[in-house]
């Protein structure tokens, strides 16, 4: 399995855009690189999916340069509602078991 | 309208007990998912089941079993219980895509676990 490893925390204001890199240099050519949201007490929630290059959607943006060993998600003018936990998840494995890296931490201020 | 539904939310239970988490999802999805999130926050997948093979993490004990009665519910019961069981246990289903993509999960609101 492709170990991933993100910051463990970032701080913002709202308004601005938050750019949270996540390493995966084992990736596998199958693989594909998922984000997922967590807010307290509730369980992740599915932001982005992408293989390589640019997928955008109405929450974020997913960078992934062509050597696929890192990617960023991009989170355009947060707001206090963002503040949560993002995990960047590699993988498409077998039963589709993902592993959770510890995620980032993201506090978005006023 | 809830996907995703877990009973109960809380449990709070004795060392040596037995006891089981119900999970019933509504969206046809054929794969449902148990997790397990420590106080660290770190989220482990436990097992991974459809109608057709089940896949489990070999870091769980055998304590642990799934058990499905059909294909919108994976119940997850404990034997034994132990004070490291106590946790946040995740419940999640996907449909199973073709492609090569990872499946989109749907997560459940969680059971808050606790072992005294």
């Amino acid at each position: 399995l492709a170990k991933t490893t993100q910051p463990i925390s970032m701080d913002s204001y709202e308004g601005q855009e938050v750019n949270i890199t996540c390493s995966h240099n084992n990736i596998a050519t199958n693989d594909y690189i998922t984000w997922y949201q967590q807010f307290p007490s509730q369980g992740p929630r599915f932001i982005i999916q992408g293989y390589k290059t640019k997928v955008t959607n109405e929450v974020a943006s997913l960078f992934i340069p062509a050597d696929r060993k890192s990617s960023t998600l991009s989170l355009p003018r947060v707001s206090l509602s963002d503040t949560a936990v993002y995990y960047c998840l590699v993988g498409g494995n077998a039963g589709n078991m993902l592993t959770f890296g510890g995620g980032t931490r993201l506090m978005v201020k006023p | 309208d809830t996907a995703v539904s877990q009973t109960p939310k809380y449990l709070v239970t004795q060392m040596g007990n037995d006891k089981s988490i119900k999970c019933e999802q509504n969206l046809g999805h054929d794969t449902m998912y148990w997790y397990k999130q420590d106080s660290k926050k770190f989220l482990k997948i436990m097992f991974s089941y459809n109608n057709k093979e089940l896949i489990i993490n070999e870091t769980v004990p055998n304590r642990f079993s799934p058990k499905s009665p059909d294909k919108a519910h994976l119940n997850l019961h404990i034997n034994s219980l132990e004070l490291g069981d106590s946790a946040v246990y995740f419940c999640a289903s996907s449909h199973r895509t073709s492609g090569g993509s990872t499946d989109t999960q749907y997560f459940g609101p969680g059971t808050r676990l606790t072992v005294l």
